[in-house]
């Protein structure tokens, strides 16, 4: 079946510090694909869009200079968190749309700002 | 702007038993999809069940039933003979109909399966 991957699983970073992380479509292509930030025992609130070719749709309160999205391929979509802080620290999910119909999740990244 | 609400934030049933886990939601859009996800502890979003607006029938997915009440814009999720592997944090979520659309998460109601 569709895999989606996240690299890397987990992460710790000193705060001021830039983290990438990765979302990749194994076997299909993606045009589109989000990304969800997961607060512990809270719910996945989405973040942005990101499109293939095109800049990323940032949801309202989310800013788009400390997280930048690059889509740059049909199966790689990366989240940048620049400057990181701990109130940055969270679990971010990265879903992978296939077709008009069908998404996956991939496993997430956690996310720990020192 | 589309909402999911998730009453329960906890519920226990007993291992074998049967459960019920309530949704509803709140939208003017008349093609979407609902969703049941399960994260288990390795936080990895597993699809239980889908059911798209315009399907009258309930969706059924082996021990997973759906009771979609659209009038009500209701829609809550039924596990029977509970398993251990059952326990989790489950979310309701909407999807607008529209190519390409993100999900819309309720807050979640953690399923504790008791032996």
């Amino acid at each position: 079946g569709a895999v989606v991957s996240q690299h890397p699983s987990w992460v710790i970073c000193k705060s001021g510090t830039s983290v990438k992380i990765e979302c990749r479509s194994l076997d299909f292509q993606a045009t589109t694909m989000f990304w969800y930030r997961q607060f512990p025992k809270q719910s996945l609130m989405l973040m942005a869009t990101s499109n293939e070719g095109s800049k990323a749709t940032y949801e309202q309160g989310v800013e788009k200079d400390k997280f930048l999205i690059n889509h740059a391929s049909l199966t790689l979509s990366t989240l940048t968190v620049t400057s990181a802080h701990p109130e940055d620290s969270s679990f971010y999910i990265c879903s992978a749309r296939r077709g008009p119909n069908t998404q996956y999740f991939g496993p997430g990244t956690r996310l720990t700002v020192l | 702007a589309q909402t999911v609400t998730q009453s329960q934030p906890e519920m226990s049933v007993q291992e074998a038993e049967t459960v019920t886990l309530s949704c509803t939601y709140d939208t003017s859009e008349s093609d979407y999809y609902l969703f049941w996800y399960k994260q288990p502890p390795s936080r990895q979003m597993i699809l239980v069940i889908r059911q798209e607006a315009y399907k009258q029938q309930n969706a059924t997915e082996n021990r997973f039933s759906v009771n979609f009440q659209k009038a009500a814009k209701s829609f809550s999720l039924k596990i029977s003979d509970s398993q251990l592997g059952d326990a989790a944090m489950y979310f309701c979520a909407y999807r607008r109909g529209n190519y390409g659309q993100n999900f819309v998460f309720g807050p979640g109601t953690r399923l504790s399966v008791l032996p």
